[in-house]
């Protein structure tokens, strides 16, 4: 199956900083989501973006997926960004059902 | 508009006991799905469905079974309950397949002792 690698494992930022978060795939995919799940555990939507630049306020995310990777970035990070950031892909060329392989996910913590 | 809900939010097991777990979506979305997620891991597929009465295998589909009887509606079965299916149950449902987000559910919490 398809290989999902996400860096950092841990990230640590004081309130204000910007981060950048990666996510590497093995293969061609036809879709790539970025999620981020509370820290009370509910899993958030954040980008549907198998190629291209998205920018949703102080959040944005680039795919290549010609390089296979893709980057998202948190600027001015608060304190209500914490939590797990979690990159999911389907393998191209097989069926389009939306079977979501998941990376094992960035841990952010933003101190005040 | 409740998005995805999940039915129970926690529930504890013992070994060889069975039970259901519900999810239901009020956005008309063909498409559900069920995942697992461990400790420290991220999310795998147990099974999926692309439309009412339909369900396909996912990753890690062993020990479960599901059923898709109404479009809104996605159950997913334990028949005999091991310690190795303790996890956090997701449900997520989307209206495309691969051309469109995933919207999931609070999550289940099982513990199986």
């Amino acid at each position: 199956g398809i290989q999902v690698e996400q860096s950092p494992p841990d990230l640590i930022l004081q309130e204000g900083a910007n981060s950048t978060l990666r996510c590497n795939f093995s293969d061609s995919v036809n879709n790539l989501q970025w999620f981020h799940q509370n820290p009370w555990g509910q899993l958030i939507n954040l980008f549907y973006i198998p190629s291209g630049t998205k920018q949703n306020g102080r959040l944005s995310a680039t795919t290549v997926a010609t390089e296979r990777y893709s980057l998202l970035y948190i600027s001015s990070s608060q304190t209500t960004d914490s939590g797990v950031y979690f990159c999911a892909v389907e393998r191209a060329g097989g069926t389009s059902y939306g079977k979501l392989t998941f990376g094992q996910g960035t841990i952010l913590t933003v101190h005040p | 508009n409740a998005g995805v809900t999940q039915t129970p939010k926690f529930r504890v097991l013992k070994t060889g006991q069975s039970m259901t777990l519900l999810c239901a979506q009020d956005m008309n979305h063909e498409y559900m799905y069920w995942y697992r997620q461990d400790p420290g891991m991220g999310l795998r597929l147990i099974h999926y469905s692309v439309g009412e009465g339909t369900t396909a295998k996912g990753e890690v589909p062993d020990g479960y079974n599901v059923s898709r009887l109404k479009k809104q509606n996605f159950l997913l079965g334990l028949e005999s309950a091991a310690p190795s299916q303790t996890s956090v149950y997701f449900c997520a449902s989307s209206v495309r397949g691969s051309a469109g987000e995933q919207y999931f559910g609070p999550g289940t919490r099982l513990t199986v002792t």
